[in-house]
């Protein structure tokens, strides 16, 4: 399985922009980008995911390099709620669907 | 739509003692996982269920068995408990030839 390395942890101010960064240098072309989120004491919450193009929703953006073998999760204005464990994980319908965890990134987030 | 739904919420057992986890879904997903997730670690995949009928096992199977009784439901059980199962557990499911999961809220385990 493709790997993903993260950053154990970052800190950013309220209402600041974020920009979680994420590699994946083994990654294939059948590979989709996904970040999923943990808050404190729930699930994990899916967030975005993305193959070649940069992507946009109502949680955040997402910038994928030219060659795919990093990506940027960006939360455009942190709230205190964006407080989470993030998880970039390499998806692909050849391994049915599963998701596999890496330890992911701890975003704390400063009033 | 209650989403996916886990019971219990908690859980102490006792070392030897066996449970079934519950877990339900109401998005008529195909795809059904369990989960494991340690203190300050990723989430781990036990087992998963492609569809109604299938289970295939995930990268920590040990330990647990699980049925698929119907599209909705996905149980994990622990025949013989022991204290290194101790950990939350999430179940998740997805509609097939899509990308995203959708958690459950978690079971915490305690076993002594």
């Amino acid at each position: 399985d493709a790997k993903t390395t993260q950053p154990n942890s970052m800190e950013s101010n309220e209402e600041e922009p974020v920009h979680l960064p994420c590699n994946h240098s083994t990654i294939s072309g059948t590979d989709y980008i996904h970040w999923y989120r943990q808050l404190p004491s729930q699930g994990p919450e899916y967030v975005i995911h993305g193959l070649t193009s940069n992507v946009n929703n109502r949680m955040a953006s997402l910038a994928i390099a030219e060659d795919r073998k990093s990506s940027t999760l960006i939360l455009h204005r942190a709230t205190l709620r964006d407080a989470a464990v993030y998880y970039c994980i390499l998806w692909s319908v050849w391994q049915g669907g599963k998701l596999i965890f890496g330890q992911g990134t701890e975003l704390s987030v400063k009033p | 739509n209650a989403g996916v739904t886990q019971t219990p919420k908690f859980q102490v057992l006792k070392t030897g003692q066996s449970m079934t986890l519950q877990c339900a879904q109401d998005m008529n997903h195909n795809s059904m996982y369990w989960y494991r997730q340690d203190p300050g670690m990723g989430l781990r995949l036990i087992y998963y269920s492609a569809s109604e009928g299938t289970t295939d096992k995930g990268e920590v199977p040990n330990g647990y068995n699980v049925s698929r009784l119907n599209k909705r439901e996905f149980s994990l059980r622990l025949e013989s408990a022991a204290p290194s199962q101790t950990s939350v557990y999430f179940c998740a499911s997805t509609l097939r030839g899509t990308e995203t999961q959708y958690f459950g809220p978690g079971t915490r385990l305690l076993v002594l």
